[in-house]
């Protein structure tokens, strides 16, 4: 079945740097979605993807749709204590199911 | 800000006992998700909703879980009995129209713990 790779799995920062995050797939997808998920709580939705080669930001996030349409990558620049916790990618596929991919946890050091 | 809403946050349960989640979605979403996430894990998707018709239960364990959505607005996910493997968090998402977009909107969950 349709599987997505996520990396890293977990990193840790300094405050202030910048975050790169990338979802792999051998599979084609037609959007693309990054959520984040804090201890406890459901995923919240920070960018959706819908054409190969987009760059879409929300604030100090960007993500892109890969031109294969296997791929996305997310960046979050000058990282905040406020940015920990588990990104997802999100894949859906031409059968209209949506498939996330296992996270990368993200942890800052104040 | 419209929420999808879901009960209960925590469940503890002993195994071969029922249990059962609702989840209210953001009003007018006609789709509505249940997702599985065991920790460590995305989320994986049980069954889909559109209006209240099922459109996708292939990863629902029917001979133990089932899922309804009567009037098409709240739905109910109930697990009887309940496996040790069971023990995950419970995830509705809802998102709106009859075209899916991908913009899945999700609640809080229900955490589930299997003794």
């Amino acid at each position: 079945g349709q599987q997505l790779n996520q990396s890293p799995q977990s990193m840790f920062i300094q405050e202030g740097e910048d975050v790169s995050m990338n979802c792999t797939s051998s599979s084609i997808f037609n959007t693309w979605l990054w959520y984040k998920q804090d201890p406890g709580e459901g995923p919240v939705l920070l960018i959706a993807l819908y054409k190969a080669g987009e760059l879409t930001s929300n604030g100090r996030l960007t993500a892109q749709f890969g031109i294969t349409r296997k791929d996305s990558f997310l960046n979050i620049s000058a990282s905040i204590p406020s940015d920990v916790g588990i990104y997802f990618c999100a894949g859906r596929g031409s059968q209209g199911n949506l498939i996330f991919g296992k996270g990368t946890k993200l942890s800052v050091k104040p | 800000e419209a929420e999808v809403a879901q009960s209960p946050r925590y469940k503890i349960t002993e195994k071969s006992q029922a249990v059962a989640f609702w989840c209210d979605p953001i009003s007018g979403h006609a789709t509505l998700y249940w997702y599985r996430q065991i920790l460590g894990q995305g989320p994986e998707l049980l069954v889909q909703f559109q209006d209240e018709s099922v459109v996708d239960d292939s990863q629902l364990p029917k001979d133990r879980f089932s899922a309804e959505r009567l009037k098409g607005v709240d739905s109910t996910l109930k697990i009887q009995p309940a496996e040790l493997g069971d023990s995950a968090m419970y995830l509705c998402a809802s998102s709106p129209g009859q075209v899916i977009t991908g913009e899945l909107f999700f609640g809080e969950g229900s955490r589930l713990t299997v003794l």
